[in-house]
């Protein structure tokens, strides 16, 4: 079964960009289907977009499409989330997770993303 | 989009009581629907996947049913550990996209 480990915390000023990582082990990483969740202090849910490695072809969730890009890179068995044009309403724990059954059955552990002036 | 609505927003309960949860979808979503459970600080825990299929290694307290519009999801009684935060997801396959409900929490 895999692991997801998640790159360290960041803060950033408004209008920059973020990239954040998720690196697989222990399992097959092209096959997965990895996706992106994001989650506001004291809020919901809120789904950023996911990519399949083996078809390269990422899609994303409606507030996210522009200024959002989502890789995966087979050879180190990590995906990227990269979010630019940042907002002080993009500070959140972002998490990667990987797919069954369209349900996100494993999760990293999530990464803090504060934006601020 | 499809939207989400999850009722009650927060629920009440004691240890041993029977708990329900629902989820509400803004049109059909067949049975892809997925539920979660979260505690503070912590990732989501999937819990049941396809509106009914019990995640492995999630005890059998916890069930889920229904299918288009309408889902719930059901403790049949509360141990300590299950007071937190629970939500529901949808997939929508003509999109493809996910949609999370506000969630539920589940407090003494």
């Amino acid at each position: 079964q895999v692991q997801l480990v998640q790159s360290g915390a960041e803060v950033k000023k408004p209008g920059s960009s973020v990239k954040v990582s998720c690196k697989a082990s222990g399992d097959s990483f092209t096959y997965y289907a990895l996706t992106w969740v994001r989650q506001a202090p004291g809020q919901g849910l809120e789904w950023v977009g996911g990519i399949i490695p083996l078809i390269g072809t990422p899609n994303y969730g409606q507030n996210f499409k522009g200024r959002t890009t989502i890789t995966a890179d087979e050879s180190t068995s990590t995906a990227y989330m990269e979010l630019s044009s940042l907002k002080s309403d993009d500070t959140a724990v972002y998490y990667c997770a990987t797919m069954v059954a369209t349900a996100f059955d494993m999760w990293g552990p999530g990464t803090m993303v504060t934006v601020s002036s | 989009d499809i939207q989400m609505t999850q009722s009650p927003s927060t629920l009440s309960a004691s240890v041993g009581d029977r708990v329900t949860i629902t989820c509400r979808a803004s049109q059909s979503v067949s049975l892809w629907l997925a539920w979660y459970q979260q505690k503070p600080g912590k990732a989501p825990k999937l819990l049941i996947y396809k509106a009914s299929t019990l995640e492995s290694g999630v005890p059998s307290r916890f069930s889920g049913s229904g299918s288009g519009t309408e889902f719930t999801l059901t403790i049949s009684s509360l141990q300590p550990d299950d007071f937190a935060t629970y939500y529901c997801q949808q997939y929508n396959s003509y999109s493809p996209t996910w949609t999370f409900g506000q969630g539920t929490k589940v407090e003494i």
